[in-house]
């Protein structure tokens, strides 16, 4: 069965400091992975995937993340962390064998405070 | 950007009545669609797959005669929770999947609804 793992319930850095979510995973194949963030009583916005090709991903407001197939993790990062992406954190992987549905991590609470 | 409108936002019911919720799929169609439910500062669970012209599929636990999934057509699903009680209280969220399973699932923002 394919799943997802956040380690960190919740993740406090200062503003300007780099940040890093954690996600490892667990699937047969080849994973389609993502990060999405939710602000409170919002639904969920992407920010960005891993289909194939280069480790590296960047996606939106500064976010990237490094795929690392040997550790099996997806972690998300950030070089300077802002105040306003305090949020609710969630890794996911698309279960391609079960008409596409996203199966999330537990979620991890980032702080940034000034 | 594909997006995905829900409403309501939020309501309020009494216990023993129905409430719909609908999901629509602004500018793109959507074949299939997804309900979960989050209780608050925890992940997100499936509770369903809403196939356009078809029934829906279950995950596990969760009881179709309670949560009514109906997706009539390729831009709107509803969930209807039947006979609410207060332990139905939850944040409500649906997505839609615009193209293949490469491409991120739209979320729509969400229903909180509270069962009295």
């Amino acid at each position: 069965a394919q799943s997802v793992a956040q380690p960190e319930d919740q993740v406090n850095v200062a503003e300007g400091n780099p940040l890093t979510v954690k996600c490892t995973y667990s699937v047969s194949g080849n994973p389609y992975l993502f990060w999405y963030v939710q602000y409170p009583n919002r639904g969920l916005q992407f920010l960005l995937k891993y289909i194939t090709g280069d480790n590296l991903v960047k996606g939106s407001y500064g976010f990237e993340a490094e795929f690392n197939k040997s550790q099996t993790s997806f972690h998300l990062k950030k070089p300077s962390a802002l105040v306003s992406d305090s949020a609710l954190y969630f890794c996911a992987v698309r279960d391609r064998g079960q008409g596409g549905k996203l199966i999330f991590g537990q979620g991890t609470e980032l702080s940034v405070k000034p | 950007g594909a997006v995905v409108s829900q409403h309501p936002s939020r309501v309020i019911c009494k216990s023993g009545t129905s409430v719909k919720i609908e999901c629509r799929s602004l500018d793109f169609q959507a074949t299939t669609m997804f309900w979960y439910r989050q209780f608050p500062k925890q992940s997100l669970m499936l509770m369903a797959t809403s196939n356009e012209g078809s029934k829906a599929t279950y995950e596990q636990g969760v009881e179709k005669d309670k949560f009514l999934i109906n997706h009539a057509s390729l831009t709107l699903s509803t969930l209807t929770v039947t006979s609410a009680h207060p332990e139905d209280s939850s944040f409500y969220i649906c997505s839609a999947n615009s193209e293949g399973y490469n491409s991120p699932l739209h979320f729509g923002n969400g229903t909180r609804l509270t069962v009295t």
